[in-house]
Formats: C-alpha cells, structure tokens, sequence
C-alpha cells in the first residue's frame, strides 16, 4: 500500500518569498511518481508538477520546483515569489507506475496555503 | 494537455434520488478515473473506468452505489444512486496521460444531497 504523508494542516508566506510545503511517502513499489496539484476554492484540482522515481534532476515549472530526496522518501514543493493568486489548498500524490495499481493516485491529506500582502 | 469537462457543475438532490454525471475528454485516453472529495478532505479513487468492460472498484465503493459506464475512449458516466447527505462531496474525473506522465482532473461536480 502507498502512503502520503502532509504533515502542516496551514501554512503562511508573505507576498513574493518563497515557502516549502512538506510532503513523505512511503511506497514499496520501485517505479513511481509524485505530484502536486493546487486545489483553490473553485474545488478543480490544478496540476503543478510532477517528478518520477528514476529522474535524476528534481523537476521545475516555473515558480515551482520539486525537492525530491529519494532516500528519505520526502517529495516537498517550493513555491518561489509567492502571489496572492497562490492561497489554496495543495495536495501531494503519489502514482504507482506499475501493476494492477497502475495509474491509480493516492492523496496527502493536504496543506492549506495563505499568501499575506 | 487533456482538456475535461464534468456536467452538471453542481446540483442539490433530494434524499433517495440519483444523479449521473457526465466526464468528456476532448481525447482519446486510455486511463479514466472517478474520485471523491468529501467535505473538508482528501481525494479518493472511486473506481478505474474500463473502455469496453465493468469498472474496477476500490475498497468501500461498489456497482450498485456508483454504477459506471465508458463506451468510448473519451466519455464516461459515473452515477450516485440512492443518495443520502453523506454522499454530498465534490466528484471528479480524472485521465492519465501515460506517455507525458501528467494526470487531469475535471472541473469537479459539486453534489449536496438535502
């Protein structure tokens, strides 16, 4: 079975600095990926990032990066220069990339976001 | 990118009814999913939605609750049956594109159940 682990119910930045939201896993499966999508008050759920167990590189899409540290199963999401825009809730995911869980994503219990002017 | 649109976005249902809900993707997918976001929580994985054959249904969700069709590659159809408030959450579809490892999500449904 696969496990996300978001241990800050809240987190708070200021406008334009950057914040780390924390997220751990544990999976026995050796393919695997993780994402981070960003739920606003909307309730669609946006995709943000997503890094696989065998990329070398941690991932970037523009503000955001993945600080993705294999061997202590943490999967963490910066955020850089944060915007108003940015307050929501963040769910970190993880998808198991083989066997008759293919495909299927397991969820954090999330992190709510609030940017400060 | 996918795009996914969800019909209705919303709707209020009286207790004992049921609601389908309609996912369409403007291309062909191997992988369609169907989760629930209670209130205040996490998403779940409802079910796998097999092209051609039965969904696959994950613990604590079966058939007759939330019976499932897929006829084709880019539609599908998830229905609430015999709704009671607990079932009041936010639905959503979900694709996955294997060949970019990227995974979309619908609009979402948005049900509450009086």
């Amino acid at each position: 079975a696969q496990k996300i682990t978001q241990t800050q119910p809240g987190m708070f930045v200021q406008e334009k600095e950057a914040v780390t939201l924390d997220c751990t896993y544990d999976t026995s499966d050796p393919s695997y990926g993780l994402f981070w999508y960003k739920q606003p008050s909307s309730g669609e759920m946006i995709f943000l990032i997503y890094q696989g167990s065998y990329d070398q590189q941690n991932a970037t899409e523009g503000r955001y990066s993945l600080n993705f540290q294999k061997a202590r199963k943490s999967a963490n999401l910066v955020i850089s220069a944060s915007q108003l825009g940015d307050s929501a809730m963040y769910f970190c995911a993880i998808i198991n990339a083989g066997g008759t869980s293919y495909g299927k994503l397991t969820f954090g219990q999330g992190t709510i976001l609030t940017v400060h002017p | 990118s996918a795009v996914i649109s969800q019909k209705p976005s919303r709707d209020i249902c009286q207790r004992g009814t049921s609601l389908t809900i309609q996912c369409q993707v403007d291309s062909q997918v191997t992988m369609m999913f169907w989760y629930r976001q209670q209130p205040g929580q996490s998403l779940t994985l409802i079910a796998t939605a097999n092209q051609g054959s039965e969904a696959t249904y994950e613990s604590g969700f079966v058939i007759d609750k939330f019976p499932i069709s897929r006829p084709n590659l880019t539609f599908s159809t998830l229905t609430v049956s015999n709704m009671s408030p607990e079932d009041s959450s936010i639905y959503l579809c979900s694709v996955w594109n294997i060949e970019v490892h990227e995974q979309y999500f619908g609009p979402g449904t948005r049900l509450t159940v009086t």
